[in-house]
C-alpha cells in the first residue's frame, strides 16, 4: 500500500540556519504530494503542495520538489526562524478517481533557537 | 467562513462511557474525515465520508461510528471508551475528488481515564 516516511525528529536548528526535512514515498501512479505544518496546540495546515513530477511547491519560504525519480518531496528553507518551531508532516493523496484519502507520514518535529 | 469546526476542544472520559466529537464545515465541502494522532505515529484515518449519506471505514475504524446525515457535519461517536482512544481527534474536509487539499480543524484532546 501507500506510505511516506519522513526523517525522524527531533530536529534542532539555530535560528537562520538551514533546514532539510527529508521525505519519500511508495504510491503507484502519480500522487500529489503535500507538506502541513502543525503549531503547538493547533490543527494542521498546508504549508505547500506539488501536483506533478518536477513541480516545486513554495510558501513562507519553505520550497520541496516532486521527484519522482526518487519518489521524494524533501522540505527546504534557508534561513529558519523561532516562528517556524512546530511538526512537519508529509503526506500524500492518490490522483484521480474518488479517492480522498490522505496518507501521512509520522511528523518531524522542529525546534529552532534564538 | 469559520472553516472547520470541532467541539469539543478537551474531554475527559471514564472508561466505558459515550461520547460524540461534533465537526461541522461551511465550505459546502463533499469530503469529510476523522483522523487520530498519537506520539510518533502520525495521523490515522478512522472514518471518511465522500457525501451526505456516504460513509466508509479508514484504516483504525474499530469503536467508532460515524453518520453524515448533512453536508455540514460529520460527529464521531465513542460507543464505549476505552484507555487505548485517549488521543487527540482532528476533523478535515476537502472540496472534491482530484488534488485538492484537505482543511483541517483544531482538534479535540480526549484522555479516557
Amino acid at each position: 500500500g501507500d506510505s511516506v516516511t519522513q526523517m525522524e525528529g527531533p530536529v534542532t536548528l539555530s535560528e537562520e540556519a538551514f533546514l532539510t526535512i527529508n521525505c519519500t514515498y511508495t504510491a503507484t501512479g502519480y500522487p500529489s504530494l503535500f507538506w502541513y505544518v502543525q503549531y503547538p496546540g493547533e490543527g494542521l495546515q498546508l504549508l505547500l503542495k506539488a501536483t506533478k513530477a518536477d513541480d516545486k511547491g513554495s510558501n513562507k519560504g519553505f520550497e520541496a520538489t516532486y521527484r519522482k525519480e526518487t519518489t521524494s518531496f524533501h522540505l527546504e528553507k534557508g534561513s529558519v526562524q523561532v516562528s517556524d518551531s512546530a511538526v512537519y508532516f508529509c503526506a500524500l493523496k492518490k490522483s484521480g478517481g474518488s479517492n480522498y484519502k490522505l496518507t501521512f507520514g509520522k511528523g518531524t518535529l522542529l525546534t529552532v533557537n534564538p | 467562513n469559520a472553516g472547520v469546526t470541532q467541539t469539543p476542544k478537551f474531554q475527559v472520559l471514564k472508561t466505558g462511557q459515550s461520547m460524540t466529537l461534533q465537526c461541522a464545515q461551511d465550505m459546502n465541502h463533499e469530503y469529510m474525515s476523522w483522523y487520530r494522532q498519537d506520539p510518533g505515529m502520525g495521523l490515522r484515518l478512522i472514518h471518511y465520508s465522500v457525501g451526505a449519506g456516504i460513509t466508509d471505514q479508514g484504516e483504525v475504524p474499530n469503536g467508532y461510528n460515524v453518520s453524515r446525515s448533512t453536508t455540514e457535519d460529520f460527529p464521531l461517536r465513542l460507543l464505549s471508551a476505552a484507555p487505548s482512544q485517549t488521543s487527540v481527534y482532528f476533523c478535515a474536509s476537502s472540496p472534491s475528488a482530484g488534488r485538492y487539499e484537505q482543511y483541517f480543524g483544531p482538534g479535540t484532546r480526549l484522555t479516557v481515564t
